[in-house]
């Protein structure tokens, strides 16, 4: 069974500044997907980058970025300039590649807080 | 841009009641899923659903949960008798393939008392 670890509950950060979430994971598929999800205050759960474990390069999207590295079974999420509406809980999920529905497995959660 | 939609956005029920929550999944999607968080913990999986069927289920979802795809737009998810446990926000999710994320909704807050 694949498990999620993060080992941050708590962090904070302030504005403008680099955070970085750490998230690591254990399974013995080869082939995957990782996400990490944002879920503000209102409890809604929103996609934040996502990466194929096939490719070797880190995923970016605007002020997010990953640093993904396979052999170690990790995928840190970096947010840069931090900004108050990044304020949330963050949830890294592992997800098997293969055909037919395929569950998420989360972690535990990080609660960042964005300083001003 | 398209989105998942629960209905209700908080439901107050009973201990022994029934509940239906709803969802609608993005149009084109072909997987649904419900997930579940307990307040205060991570989101954990209770089901998912493809080409009418459950494709598969956690240990969560036991027979007091029950899930139907009534028409061509809702998915619904049925908890026949609720217990004091089944206290947590329900997400809802789809996805078009098996292979691309999954959105999600904005959740049903059950509140079983």
């Amino acid at each position: 069974a694949q498990t999620v670890t993060q080992s941050q509950p708590e962090m904070s950060v302030q504005e403008a500044e680099t955070v970085t979430l750490s998230c690591t994971y254990d399974t013995s598929e080869n082939n995957y997907y990782l996400f990490w999800y944002k879920q503000p205050p209102s409890r809604q759960m929103i996609l934040v980058i996502r990466q194929e474990a096939y490719k070797q390069q880190n995923a970016t999207e605007n002020r997010f970025s990953v640093n993904f590295q396979k052999a170690a079974k990790s995928f840190s999420l970096k947010i840069s300039d931090s900004q108050l509406g990044d304020t949330a809980m963050y949830f890294c999920a592992f997800m098997k590649q293969r055909s037919g529905n395929t569950p998420l497995v989360f972690g535990k959660g990080t609660r960042l807080s964005v300083i001003a | 841009e398209p989105e998942v939609t629960q209905t209700p956005s908080h439901q107050v029920t009973q201990m022994g009641q029934e509940v239906i929550l709803r969802c609608v999944p993005i149009s084109n999607h072909l997987y649904f899923y419900w997930y579940r968080q307990i307040l205060g913990q991570k989101v954990e999986f209770l089901v998912s659903f493809y080409n009418n069927e459950i494709s598969e289920k956690s240990e969560i979802f036991d027979d007091q949960f029950s899930v139907e795809r009534p028409d061509g737009s809702n998915f619904t998810l049925k908890i026949r008798s609720t217990k004091l446990e089944d206290s947590a926000m329900y997400f809802c999710a789809s996805s078009q393939d098996s292979w691309t994320e999954a959105f999600f909704g904005q959740g049903t807050r059950l509140t079983v008392v």
